[in-house]
């Protein structure tokens, strides 16, 4: 149990339709963030937020939408995805603000399996 | 620029010592990081390293030498449960996020 839950754990979806992702964190973190994780390559950080602003967009397009309506939820709407968009999404969060993004440990949620038809 | 190298796989027996390489390139270096992450979970935690030298935690020891760029995990007494992969990542006070290697994936055998 690490404190950081994530629905849906397993998502199929075709490429036109509407899904999002939810994470919630229960530890009192302030930063939140969303990676994608694909077989055989580095975990690629997609967004990030620090007290409920984003802080971070690591050039992700415009289908992936984060939402950040609290410090414990975060949310990753997605709309017109392709198939290489299949991965594993892994949400995060950790303690600290903008400032200690790069040494706070970050705790990850179980990622939910997303698969595009 | 920020690259992080480390094997792909490895392969240990149950009761043998093993050293997992990290090899990084980033700037404003400030601190490396280990995780674990078992097959269709969550990465977890295992350490970090800001000053050169050994971190000992129980069989995990993680060990860091800024002038060279180069980290290690060193897993002891081999379990069966320590078949995962395990991901390297660096710090940058550059860009105020981490860079994680793809991460090796290690199959400890009978």
């Amino acid at each position: 149990e690490t404190g950081v839950t994530q629905t849906p754990r397993h998502l199929v979806m075709g490429m036109t339709n509407k899904k999002s992702l939810k994470c919630e964190q229960h530890l009192g973190h302030n930063a939140m963030y969303w990676y994608k994780q694909s077989a055989k390559k580095p975990l690629e950080l997609m967004f990030v937020y620090s007290l409920e602003e984003r802080v971070e967009n690591n050039s992700v397009p415009s289908r992936f939408s984060p939402e950040c309506p609290n410090s414990s939820h975060l949310f990753l709407h997605l709309h017109t995805l392709q198939p290489e968009d299949s991965a594993l999404y892994l949400c995060a969060s950790s303690r600290g603000t903008s400032g200690t993004l790069s040494t706070d440990t970050q705790y990850f949620g179980p990622g939910t399996r997303l698969t595009v038809l | 620029g920020q690259n992080i190298d480390q094997p792909t796989e490895m392969t240990a027996t149950e009761g043998a010592i093993v050293q997992i390489n990290c090899t990084y390139q980033t700037s404003g270096f400030n601190g490396l990081f280990w995780y674990q992450q078992h097959a269709g979970e969550a990465p977890t935690f295992l350490s970090y390293n800001v000053l050169d030298g050994l971190e000992e935690k129980g069989r995990f020891s993680s060990f860091l030498s800024r002038s060279k760029g180069y980290s290690y995990l060193l897993l002891k007494e081999l379990q069966m449960k320590d078949s995962a992969s395990y991901l390297c990542a660096s710090g940058s006070s550059n860009t105020g996020k981490l860079i994680f290697g793809q991460g090796t994936t290690l199959q400890v055998k009978p």
